[in-house]
Formats: structure tokens, sequence, C-alpha cells
């Protein structure tokens, strides 16, 4: 399975947009980049998720690179409650996820 | 609410029980996942379903564990002989396609819990 590799914490103001990277090198052809959050003591939960061109949807935008070989997962305005573990997943069939970035949300 | 149920939330169960999950997908989804996560790491997969075959199993399922889902709609996960290392959340997901372009929807999880 095709890794991903994404800081450990990030931390962002309340209102501010936040970039959240990832790097997948190893990407192939048929596979999808997907991102799911994880709130505390919750299952995960779809964010967003693209293959090549960039996507937009209610929650968040994904960027992602030409060669694709990376991407950023963008949300618009931070609030408290987007204080989550983001995954980001190299999607062919089976979902793997990795370690995911925390990010903190300060007020 | 995603839509996908798991059954029971909590489970406490003495080290050497058996233990038996159940996880209700979305109805027209054809295709249903398990994942186990221990604290601070993220979901570990474990075995997942097309309808009612079981296409996958990881080396992390030993012979104690054993899924099933008989008619194609709701699946169980059964330990046998549970170990303290067993305690962990049990998530189940459910999508409606194969392959990657598509998103799969989670349950809230079970937490096992062995004494």
């Amino acid at each position: 399975d095709a890794k991903t590799t994404q800081p450990n914490s990030m931390e962002s103001n309340e209102e501010e947009p936040v970039h959240l990277p990832c790097n997948h090198s190893t990407i192939s052809g048929t596979d999808y980049i997907h991102w799911y959050r994880q709130l505390p003591s919750q299952g995960p939960e779809y964010v967003i998720h693209g293959l090549t061109s960039n996507v937009n949807n209610r929650m968040a935008s994904l960027a992602i690179a030409e060669d694709r070989k990376s991407s950023t997962l963008i949300l618009h305005r931070a609030t408290l409650r987007d204080a989550a573990v983001y995954y980001c997943i190299l999607r062919d069939d089976k979902i793997i996820f990795g370690k995911g970035t925390r990010l903190h949300i300060l007020p | 609410d995603t839509g996908v149920s798991q059954d029971p939330r909590h489970k406490i169960t003495k080290r050497g029980q058996n233990v038996t999950f159940r996880c209700d997908p979305i109805s027209e989804h054809n295709r249903l996942y398990w994942y186990r996560q221990t604290l601070g790491q993220g979901p570990e997969f474990l075995t997942y379903f097309q309808n009612e075959a079981q296409l996958e199993k990881s080396r992390l399922l030993s012979d104690r564990f054993s899924a099933e889902r008989p008619k194609g709609s709701f699946s169980t996960l059964e330990i046998q002989r549970t170990e303290q290392g067993d305690s962990a959340m049990y998530l189940c997901a459910s999508s409606l396609v194969a392959g990657g372009n598509t998103e799969a929807f989670f349950g809230q999880g079970t937490r096992l819990t062995v004494v």
C-alpha cells in the first residue's frame, strides 16, 4: 500500500485558514487522494477526495500538485470544532490510515 | 450520525471470554470494512467484505478473530479467548462501491476493555 507523510501536529488560530500538507511520492495512477478527520472519541469522518484536479466542497478544499506527489488540505476558516486528527490516505480500494496530523486550534 | 451503526458502544469483558460485535452498514453499501484503533494510533485495517465475500484479512487478524457478513448486510466480528492486548476501539465502515472514487462512512465504534 502506498504511504503518505504528514507532520505530526500543527497549530492554527481560530478563524484563520489552515493548510495541511501531505507527501505521497509513491502514488500510483489509480490512487485517489482522500482526507478523513477524527474528532475525539468519534469514528473517522470523510472530508474530501480527488484524483488530479483540485476539489472543493462545503468542508474544505483539496489542492493536488501537478505531479500528484503531494497535496494540501485547506480549511478556509478554522473553528474550534475543526480540532482533530487529519489523515491523508491514498485509496485504490482499501483505506489504510497512517498516523495523521493532529490539528490544534487556538482561540 | 453517518448511518453506520455499531453495537455495543462499550464492552468490558474478562480475559479469556469471547465477545462479538455487530456492524450495520448503510443499507445499499456493498463494501464493509473493520478496523482496530488503540490510543494515539490511527485505525489499523483488519478485514473487508464485498457483499458477503471476505476479500482480505490483515495479518493482524489472528486465529482468534473471525468476521462474517452472512447475507451481505450486517457484519459481526468475534474475538475468542480475549487477551488484554485486544483492548481497543473496533471501527466499522461501509462504502457504496469498490475503488477509490467513493467515500467511506464510519460508525462510532465499539470500545472493548479486557480486564
